[in-house]
């Protein structure tokens, strides 16, 4: 099955301990990319890959990191979270990074940083 | 930079009532515009999209036109079901297509 998996689906957290979530799609794509979602800001792309190796900025990278060192995976790294990175993250691909691509969403990491 | 306006919500409706979503944009150029919903608990999805002007996206009884003219994009279904109960986002990619830029979402729920 075409899929966009993300890992783990929950996470609490403590301020100040590193993670990452993993983000892995099957479907060949070129594209990936880091969404947050949070109530009433809708959702804001926070890093996005145009393929292996080449990443850049979206809105709101600030506290992120990204690395896209196979086409399947595009891990986003917290290295010193805060609370105000509570938030429910969704990772997305799509075949290239053309206009007219719509995007596969995988089914979000909800992060809890106390 | 690229924006994306939806109207606020949340939207309450009952079975068979019409459904109107309204979404307006700002970018540069020609972007795709596309439709996005999200069911509780689950990722987006794309539910249609149009990539250019006067195109009309159509999914399970939804509609929308790319109205270049008044940089609109807004959502319609004719008869909404409980099923349609979800949150809806207004999504643009633009020239830099890396980027995607998207509404702030609006919750529909329907009532049978």
């Amino acid at each position: 099955e075409a899929q966009v998996t993300q890992n783990p689906r929950y996470l609490i957290t403590v301020t100040g301990k590193k993670l990452t979530v993993t983000c892995s799609q099957n479907m060949n794509h070129e594209y990936m990319s880091w969404y947050r979602q949070d109530p009433g800001l809708g959702l804001r792309q926070i890093y996005y890959s145009m393929n292996v190796e080449v990443t850049d900025k979206g809105d709101v990278p600030e506290g992120y990191k990204v690395s896209r060192k196979e086409k399947r995976n595009f891990p986003l790294i917290l290295e010193s979270p805060s609370p105000n990175q509570t938030s429910l993250y969704f990772c997305a691909s799509s075949p290239t990074g053309g206009t007219q691509n719509e995007q596969f969403f995988g089914p979000g990491t909800r992060l809890t940083v106390l | 930079g690229n924006s994306v306006t939806q109207m606020e919500g949340p939207v309450t409706l009952s079975e068979e009532a019409f459904l109107t979503i309204n979404c307006t944009y700002t970018a540069t150029g020609y972007p795709s515009l596309f439709w996005y919903v999200q069911y509780p608990g689950e990722g987006l999805q794309l539910l249609l999209k149009a990539t250019k002007a006067d195109d009309k996206g159509s999914n399970k009884g939804f509609e929308a036109t790319y109205r270049k003219e008044t940089t609109s994009f807004h959502l319609e279904k004719g008869s909404v079901q409980v099923s349609d109960s979800a949150v809806y986002f207004c999504a643009l990619r633009g020239t830099n297509a890396g980027k995607s830029t998207f509404g702030d979402g609006t919750t529909l729920t329907v009532k049978p």
